[in-house]
């Protein structure tokens, strides 16, 4: 019932871009982004939900496609600050019953 | 500012021992939630708890056991540590039955079972 993240990891020079993707094989609710720093707790970024619009704030947003039952989460123009990984949780029905990814490493160099 | 925190960052064990981990949350959330991270697994949900005294497993139960008494506090129980259990694990807390359910993480706890 874990949902399926790509890739695991990625390395960026600060400004590049990137895209980190989440799948389920069921449908779903909604999905949320989690972006966790190195010895810190996962912190909330974002949820999408059914019929939903794409959402983002700064240079982060991201975008769910319920027909794929895929989620995607675009960082553009990396700051250094964006380093962590970023979780994708779903959630089947609103029911608070959540599973997360594995997770995307994101490294972002000077 | 929203808290949730947990007893304690780090915690070593011996094998065969009774471990308790304890959550509590400062935002009246009926919704508690245990998970276990390991690398290239991400966060595996143990248990949750949608009120008081009530409680559903995740995918991975087997081997430990909570409790919520009060509506702030959730208990995850190692009923006999084992060596496999050893990991971070991470308690939230969440509204219920909203739109924008966003989860609030502790900081973790680091479990090592010798």
């Amino acid at each position: 019932q874990q949902p399926v993240q790509s890739p695991q990891a990625v390395i960026l020079r600060e400004g590049e871009d990137a895209v980190i993707n989440c799948s389920s094989s069921k449908a779903l609710y909604s999905v949320h982004w989690y972006r966790q720093k190195h010895g810190e707790a996962p912190v909330f970024l974002m949820i999408l939900l059914k019929g939903g619009e794409q959402k983002g704030h700064d240079k982060i947003s991201a975008s769910f496609n319920e027909k794929k039952q895929q989620s995607s989460l675009y960082l553009t123009a990396s700051q250094l600050s964006y380093s962590g990984t970023y979780f994708c949780g779903t959630e089947i029905v609103n029911n608070n019953d959540m599973r997360f990814g594995a997770g995307t490493r994101l490294t972002v160099k000077p | 500012d929203v808290k949730v925190t947990q007893s304690s960052r780090y915690l070593v064990k011996r094998t065969g021992e009774k471990v308790f981990l304890e959550c509590v949350q400062d935002m009246d959330h009926e919704n508690m939630f245990w998970y276990r991270q390991d690398p290239g697994l991400g966060l595996r949900l143990i248990y949750f708890s949608y009120d008081v005294k009530m409680k559903e497993k995740g995918d991975i139960p087997e081997g430990y056991s909570v409790s919520r008494e009060k509506k702030e506090r959730f208990s995850l129980i190692l009923e006999s540590a084992s060596t496999n259990q050893t990991s971070m694990y991470l308690c939230a807390s969440s509204f219920e039955r909203v739109i924008n359910n966003e989860q609030f993480f502790g900081p973790g706890t680091r479990l090592t079972v010798l």
